[in-house]
């Protein structure tokens, strides 16, 4: 139990379909983070919340569209989305942003496949 | 162009002898490295960390080695178990203000009992 919890964690989707991500943290942590992890490639970042305020959109497409409602949701909108956007989609937090001894937190992950 | 390298995709090593997992680095500008450690179908968890003011850190069984002229750091896993079989993750980050962490592909280690 790593205190992020991811749901779904597996989803099957169509192109056209719209979907959404979502990501709860019970770690008082103040960011959040998305990160894309796609078959034999490193983990990608995708999208940096610190509290609640977008600061890092990592140019990922528009049919990925995150919302941070509070310091402790975080969720990823997907639309429209292609074939190569199958992948895990983990989300992360950590107390603060800055580097340290403050390690990030990763959830479960998500497993997307797009048809 | 990956600033951070784990040549090896993959290890096996017999149960109760030493896994050395190896990471290299291109980016001066790194000041901070972490390992961390994934289990199948469960996120990444946190393992060690180091500082690049250090050449050494050390939790347990798990040390971790930075050669900053080398741009190099390892893992040290001693005595291995066949619990620690995981993918492992290098990771650095420029430190200060800077947040991102860039990783490796990862390494499989398999400890065989």
């Amino acid at each position: 139990e790593t205190g992020v919890t991811q749901t779904p964690r597996h989803l099957v989707m169509g192109m056209t379909n719209k979907k959404s991500l979502k990501c709860e943290q019970h770690l008082g942590h103040n960011a959040m983070y998305w990160y894309k992890q796609s078959a034999k490639k490193p983990l990608e970042l995708m999208f940096v919340y610190s509290l609640e305020e977008r600061v890092e959109n990592n140019s990922v497409p528009s049919r990925f569209s995150p919302e941070c409602p509070n310091s402790s949701h975080l969720f990823l909108h997907l639309h429209t989305l292609q074939p190569e956007d199958s992948a895990l989609y983990l989300c992360a937090s950590s107390q603060d942003l800055i580097v340290g001894n403050q390690p990030q937190h990763f959830g479960d992950g998500t497993r997307l496949s797009i048809l | 162009d990956q600033q951070v390298k784990q040549n090896s995709p993959s290890l096996s090593v017999q149960e109760g002898r030493i896994s050395i997992l190896n990471c290299d680095y291109t980016n001066s500008m790194f000041d901070y490295f972490l390992w961390y450690k994934k289990y199948p179908a469960e996120g990444p968890t946190f393992l060690i960390s180091i500082s690049s003011i250090k050449d050494k850190n050390e939790d347990g069984r798990f040390t971790v080695f930075l050669n900053k002229s080398a741009k190099h750091l390892s893992l040290h896993i001693v005595p291995s178990q066949p619990g620690d079989s995981a993918v492992y993750f290098c990771a650095a980050s420029e430190g200060g203000s800077n947040y991102k962490l860039t990783f490796g592909k990862g390494t499989l280690l398999t400890v065989n009992p």
